[in-house]
């Protein structure tokens, strides 16, 4: 049974240049997180999907970030220009239907993440 | 005050002890409530959710106060694989993503 499925595991590059994330969520999830973790801001949601339509990018940082969802199997997050102070771990999540009434139980399954590093 | 908080720790404690930790939330609006672990280097995964009544599973129960707005994990006979970050999570319910606090980082010794 596939999990969420990020891309790629690692990434390297120069400041300026220009990143994708991808990822794959759980076949059938209506809904996709994206996240980004450092050790100083813990777990941060950027934004999320609900039936392929963005529903929340308040905490998406600045316009240097943008994420899409074509189809209900892949999203990606971009960042251009990238900048050091990126880096971080983003990690991908889905699950289906929150609204499960007050005591939602439906977790949210989270892709390995992506560690991105911006020399 | 931050949405959600934490005690991050280390919390060090013998194998086989019981350790419990709380978790604060600011948003009376809070519907539901998750504990979620996620070990080192790895991506968080769901441990339990919080009932309004407390609800265990095995050696870990979970109790949420909504007076005091905080939600609680009690672990019993800790065992070393037990080492990690755990993490509260927090949602307003409905569509919405979750808040997750910055983790409480506990350590079982041999």
């Amino acid at each position: 049974d596939a999990g969420v499925i990020q891309s790629p595991r690692h990434e390297v590059t120069e400041m300026g240049q220009e990143v994708t994330l991808r990822c794959k969520p759980i076949s059938g999830h209506d809904y996709l997180f994206w996240y980004r973790q450092t050790m100083m801001r813990g777990l941060e949601l950027l934004i999320y999907f609900n039936n392929n339509v963005p529903i929340d990018d308040s905490g998406m940082p600045e316009d240097r970030f943008s994420a899409k969802m074509p189809n209900a199997s892949f999203s990606t997050l971009k960042i251009q220009p990238s900048e050091p102070r990126d880096s971080a771990v983003y990690f991908c999540a889905s699950s289906s239907d929150l609204r499960t009434g007050p005591y939602s139980n439906q977790p949210q399954h989270f892709g390995d993440g992506t560690r991105l590093s911006i020399l | 005050r931050k949405e959600v908080e934490q005690d991050p720790g280390p919390f060090n404690v013998p194998e086989g002890a019981t350790v419990a930790f709380n978790c604060t939330y600011s948003n009376s609006a809070s519907q539901s409530f998750f504990w979620y672990r996620q070990d080192c280097r790895k991506e968080p995964k769901l441990l339990m959710s919080v009932y309004s009544s407390g609800n265990e599973d095995g050696r870990f129960t979970a109790q949420l106060n909504r007076a005091s707005q905080y939600i609680s994990l009690l672990i019993r006979d800790s065992k070393l694989s037990d080492s990690a970050t755990y993490l509260c999570v927090v949602t307003r319910g409905g569509a919405d993503g979750l808040t997750f606090g910055k983790g409480t980082h506990l350590i079982i010794q041999p």
